[in-house]
């Protein structure tokens, strides 16, 4: 059975940080693209970043840029947000989901809160 | 880069049939494929439908997918609608440099 776990989420002040962390089992996590996807609040979703299965592409969303920065490790199954200089507008559940052309297997989500 | 439009929400009765559009808003719908997912309340997004008309195992058959290039918009139809099908659902797809994009959502109240 597929399995992502998100871990790391929290209350956090603006201009604080967080690292996000999300461990896979049960496929072939190497070979699998990995994203981080988030919704705010009563709102819609939002892709975040995009990690290739080598490490070698990596993408960011503009609202983003500059602040959080994707990483995987591949002995640990895990892919991880540092997210840095947060704002208010970053609360929101984050979801590491796993794809590269579309999203098929999510995880449960943690919540990141910014606030004073 | 492109926006995708839902309608806000929708909503029918037991034992009918709904369509939910999914406008792109530049660019031809037919050259990415679309995904649809479904979200419960307090839950992950499960994908329904992918690649257009493409159902999941487990994903029953009530749930079909098209396109309509006229239009430039995806649809989600559910046939035989049931209770627990009342969700949010959404549509997605992909630009260059495997960019995410996500339409607002839909509301589906089943009354």
């Amino acid at each position: 059975e597929v399995q992502l776990v998100e871990s790391g989420g929290g209350l956090v002040q603006p201009g604080g940080s967080l690292r996000l962390s999300c461990a896979a089992s049960g496929f072939t996590y190497s070979s699998y693209s990995m994203n981080w996807v988030r919704q705010a609040p009563g709102k819609g979703l939002e892709w975040v970043s995009y990690i290739s299965s080598s490490s070698g592409t990596i993408y960011y969303a503009d609202s983003v840029k500059g602040r959080f920065t994707i990483s995987r490790d591949k002995a640990k199954n895990s892919v991880y947000l540092q997210m840095n200089s947060l704002r208010d507008e970053d609360t929101a559940v984050y979801y590491c989901a796993s794809g590269g052309n579309f999203p098929d297997y999510w995880g449960q989500g943690t919540l990141v809160t910014v606030s004073s | 880069n492109f926006m995708l439009t839902q309608p806000h929400s929708v909503s029918e009765s037991p034992g009918k049939t709904v369509t939910i559009s999914c406008t792109r808003s530049s660019g031809s719908t037919a050259s990415n494929y679309v995904q649809w997912y479904q979200q419960r309340p307090g839950s992950a997004p499960t994908i329904v439908i992918y690649e257009d008309n493409r159902r999941p195992s487990g994903v029953p058959d009530r749930f079909s997918g098209s396109i309509d290039s006229s239009s430039n918009s995806a649809s989600l139809t559910i046939s035989g609608l049931k209770t627990e099908d009342e969700a949010d659902y959404y549509c997605q797809s992909y630009h260059s440099s495997n960019h995410w994009v996500f339409g607002g959502g839909t509301k589906l109240t089943v009354l």
